[in-house]
């Protein structure tokens, strides 16, 4: 079967620095993405890592371990907008993608 | 370019009825994706289609549940019989290739069915 996962909750200060893990196990993988989803909105795309290593853009920074089958978002200089659900979804070889829960980063000031 | 469409927004539907989502991918996107989202829950593949076809409906209830992409015109989500437990956020995404391409979503149809 086909398992990812992610912690349900976060909490993080403004300004601050936030690192949300995935782990997944799945049968066949070409790659994970992450999403942000706003409440009662669609998903958009953050990021996509095929290959190991880090990938940064901005202040978001996604990392990827294929052999450990786990990834990270990492969100830097938190600001309240940044308040959402970030899905962590694997790319699978028959093309179909299977996302985790889901993690709900609430942001304080 | 117009990004992926859906409608209707919201959709309330009585026990029993059919209800009909559409959604129509972006220009040039060929693969369209159905999911389905429940409040505090993450998206459940449902089905991926292809112009015509039907590529794999492993996500997709056997009974009450069908859907189309047809050579012209949107695709189609279509829940016969609707029950309670229907009720949910049902999202299109599509994108223009396999292998990993980014999926990019619909503003998704919000099913209440009372």
């Amino acid at each position: 079967g086909q398992n990812i996962d992610q912690p349900t909750e976060m909490t993080a200060t403004e300004g601050a620095i936030v690192q949300i893990n995935c782990t997944y196990q799945t049968s066949g993988f070409n790659g994970l993405f992450w999403y942000q989803q706003h409440a009662g909105e669609a998903p958009t795309f953050l990021s996509y890592n095929v290959l190991d290593g880090l990938e940064e853009k901005g202040r978001f920074s996604s990392f990827l371990s294929r052999s450990k089958g786990y990834s990270y978002l990492l969100l830097k200089e938190l600001q309240m907008k940044d308040s959402a659900s970030y899905l962590c979804a694997v790319s699978l070889l028959d093309d179909k993608i299977i996302f985790g829960k889901g993690t709900r980063l609430h942001i304080l000031p | 370019n117009a990004g992926v469409m859906q409608n209707p927004r919201h959709l309330v539907r009585r026990r029993g009825q059919e209800a009909r989502l559409r959604c129509s991918p972006m220009k040039g996107h060929s693969h369209v994706y159905w999911y389905r989202q429940l409040p505090e829950e993450g998206l459940k593949f449902m089905v991926y289609l292809q112009k015509e076809n039907i590529i794999d409906e492993s996500g997709m209830p056997k009974e009450r549940f069908s859907a189309e992409f047809p050579k012209e015109g949107p695709s189609i989500l279509r829940i016969q019989q609707v029950v309670r437990g229907d009720s949910a956020a049902y999202f299109c995404a599509s994108s223009p290739g396999t292998g990993g391409d980014e999926q990019y979503f619909g503003p998704g149809t919000r099913l209440t069915v009372t």
